[in-house]
């Protein structure tokens, strides 16, 4: 089975500080993505990668940036975190014939 | 442009009582339809899925039928348990080639015993 790691469950974090969250997966996926979740909300699509080094703007990407340095990683990045952006965030690979996995999530808070 | 937009919640049944859950959609061309399931502390996990018209996906009792002529996609089961308490999502990709999904605000489901 496809596997998609998210490298940490829960994070706490200051505000103004630069955070990383990291995403692996183990099956040759072309497709990333990086979801945010909130009640009420559903997922908003932050940004999403087709490519090594290929990243493109979701719904909502205002404060964070993306890295998609080989095929398997692609990191979220939160460049000066902020207390609106406290939330649980997804990541997701994708590939055509094997469907969409999710990684099981990151609980940030930001205080 | 794509949206889902499904039923708000919470919906509370009892045990062995019929659930539906309904979806409906706003899509160019011709979207692949999803419902994914998340349980309390986990990730999502995909139920079931239909990639063109009068598809039905199934899976562990859950039925939906993607009707274009009316855009939905209503889950439905017709006994639930208990263990079925979740969130329930549902959501659509352009086509076959597994881009971007766009996703609705989801459904809290409790069932009591």
């Amino acid at each position: 089975d496809v596997k998609v790691t998210q490298s940490s469950r829960y994070l706490v974090k200051r505000t103004g500080e630069k955070v990383f969250l990291e995403c692996v997966q183990d099956m040759d996926h072309e497709n990333m993505f990086w979801y945010r979740q909130d009640p009420g909300l559903g997922l908003r699509l932050i940004y999403f990668s087709y490519d090594v080094k290929m990243k493109e703007k979701g719904d909502i990407p205002e404060g964070y940036s993306v890295s998609r340095e080989k095929k398997e990683r692609f990191s979220l990045i939160l460049e000066s975190a902020s207390t609106n952006q406290t939330s649980m965030y997804l990541c997701a690979s994708s590939r055509v014939n094997y469907g969409y996995t999710f990684g099981s999530g990151t609980r940030l808070t930001v205080v | 442009g794509n949206s889902v937009t499904q039923m708000e919640g919470p919906v509370t049944l009892s045990e062995e009582a019929f659930l539906t859950i309904n979806c409906t959609y706003t899509a160019t061309g011709y979207p692949s339809l999803f419902w994914y399931v998340q349980y309390p502390g986990e990730g999502l996990q995909l139920l079931l899925k239909a990639t063109k018209a009068d598809d039905k996906g199934s899976n562990k009792g859950f039925e939906a039928t993607y009707r274009k002529e009316t855009t939905s996609f209503h889950l439905e089961k017709g006994s639930v348990q208990v263990s079925d308490s979740a969130v329930y999502f549902c959501a659509l990709s352009e086509g076959s080639t597994l881009g971007r999904l766009y996703f609705g605000r989801g459904t809290q489901l409790t069932v009591w015993p």
